[in-house]
């Protein structure tokens, strides 16, 4: 099946720095989410980017769908944004939504 | 709030019992998956429904069994429960079917099971 791996695992960073997260992809998909999980276990989602680009406020995502990859950029990171951020993607073949491991972010006041 | 509604949010039960999760869907999404959170496998796949009907199984045990209603809220059943079942349980809602965007999937706020 369709491998997900998210990078990095986990990441630091002070209040009001940027960040890049990645998300690669081992094959053709038709749906790719990203999604906050906060402290208390909620799963928010962010954005629906299959391909192409968009943005929503401090944050924005960008898949490059041929070299199967997506990128979440978070910038002027506040407190707020600490937890895990996943990207999931269904393959074209249709099927399951798979989720990568998750990349932990701790944002510092 | 995501408009996907479980219940119960939190459930403490013991080994050997069994549990049902509850979930209604999004007003107008006829798909509803379930996923299982644990600390050392991550979010897996369970099943899903679409309709009434199912559409795709993942990673269920066989003590696991799950169903769709006519109105469209889905009920997840464990049981024979282990230790190793503790975990949290998500059920997420689409619409299903038709155009671009009818799979993106929304999160309820989750179940939390911890069998002692």
């Amino acid at each position: 099946g369709i491998q997900v791996e998210q990078s990095p695992p986990d990441l630091i960073l002070q209040e009001g720095a940027n960040s890049t997260l990645r998300c690669n992809f081992s094959d053709s998909v038709n749906n790719l989410q990203w999604f906050h999980q906060n402290p208390w276990g909620q799963l928010i989602n962010l954005f629906y980017i299959p391909s192409g680009t968009k943005q929503n406020g401090r944050l924005s995502a960008t898949t490059v769908a041929t070299e199967r990859y997506s990128l979440l950029y978070i910038s002027s990171s506040q407190t707020t944004d600490s937890g895990v951020y996943f990207c999931a993607v269904r393959g074209n073949q249709g099927g399951k939504l798979i989720f990568g491991q998750g990349t932990e972010l701790s944002v510092k006041p | 709030d995501s408009g996907v509604t479980q219940t119960p949010k939190h459930l403490i039960t013991a080994t050997g019992q069994r549990v049902t999760l509850r979930c209604s869907p999004r007003s107008g999404d006829l798909s509803v998956y379930w996923y299982q959170q644990s600390l050392d496998q991550g979010l897996q796949f369970l099943i899903q429904y679409y309709n009434g009907e199912e559409r795709a199984k993942g990673n269920i045990l066989e003590r696991f069994s799950a169903q769709q209603f006519p109105d469209l809220h889905s009920e997840l059943n464990l049981s024979s429960l282990e230790l190793g079942d503790s975990a949290l349980y998500f059920c997420a809602s689409s619409v299903g079917q038709g155009a671009r965007g009818a799979n993106v999937l929304t999160f309820g706020a989750g179940s939390r099971l911890t069998v002692l």
